[in-house]
């Protein structure tokens, strides 16, 4: 009841196109939905984060949408950058401190 | 602020030695994890402080795993003795709550570089 399911594992998309990572989780304890975007030889960092009373958030080119009734929550990144070739990790919480994290998609944007 | 401090950086070890991870977390950060990142388990919690105190240790692996907070600023892992299964990156985090637009509080993780353990 503790796993997040975190699809595709990888991800090619073509510069400016939009890039989407999903997620789904089984306990309905969750209450706060991070995603962590890790670059090669560093340690995962906050990317945008969302609660489940709102079903969408946006920061920049950054989008989570959250469907409570299906436990699911995915990352849109629109207009793909080379920049934003990275690891994303989806992670769940709730009240204690801890996170549990998915497995990770290593998105490649293409130019 | 100089972040999430985490060395050595990377760690190259023969079975069955002693391997000790250390950790800075951030100044005012009160709660402190520690993570195992492999290819093929991800991201796994191995244990967790607050206030120096051990939370919740269900992660470590085994007995040959053990971690200590003696104070505020300072964190180890050591495992004793290695083995090649044990060879990973290892992440310190530390926490810090944040208010959020909405009204309510985030709960952001701020992880060290990591250090990437080659057990030979």
């Amino acid at each position: 009841q503790q796993q997040v399911k975190q699809s595709p594992q990888s991800l090619i998309v073509q510069k400016g196109g939009i890039s989407i990572i999903n997620c789904a989780y089984e306990n309905t304890a969750f209450d706060y939905f991070p995603w962590y975007q890790q670059f090669p030889g560093k340690g995962p960092a906050l990317l945008i984060a969302i609660r489940p009373d709102v079903s969408e958030k946006k920061e920049g080119r950054f989008t989570i949408s959250f469907n409570k009734s299906a436990k699911q929550f995915s990352l849109h990144i629109m207009d793909s950058q080379p920049g934003d070739s990275a690891t994303y990790f989806c992670a769940a919480g709730a009240g204690s401190y801890q996170l549990t994290f998915g497995k990770g998609t290593k998105l490649s944007v293409i130019p | 602020d100089a972040g999430v401090i985490q060395s050595p950086r990377h760690e190259v070890t023969e079975m069955g030695q002693e391997v000790t991870l250390r950790c800075k977390p951030i100044s005012g950060h009160d709660y402190l994890f520690w993570y195992r990142q492999t290819m093929m388990r991800g991201l796994e919690l191995l244990i967790y402080f607050n206030n120096n105190v051990p939370i919740d240790d269900s992660g470590m692996p085994e007995d040959r795993f053990s971690a200590k907070m003696p104070n505020a600023s300072f964190s180890t892992l050591k495992i004793q003795p290695s083995e090649p299964r044990d060879s990973a990156v290892y992440f310190c985090a530390s926490r810090q709550i944040h208010a959020s637009g909405g009204g309510g509080t985030y709960n952001e993780q701020f992880f060290g570089p990591g250090t990437r353990l080659t057990v030979l």
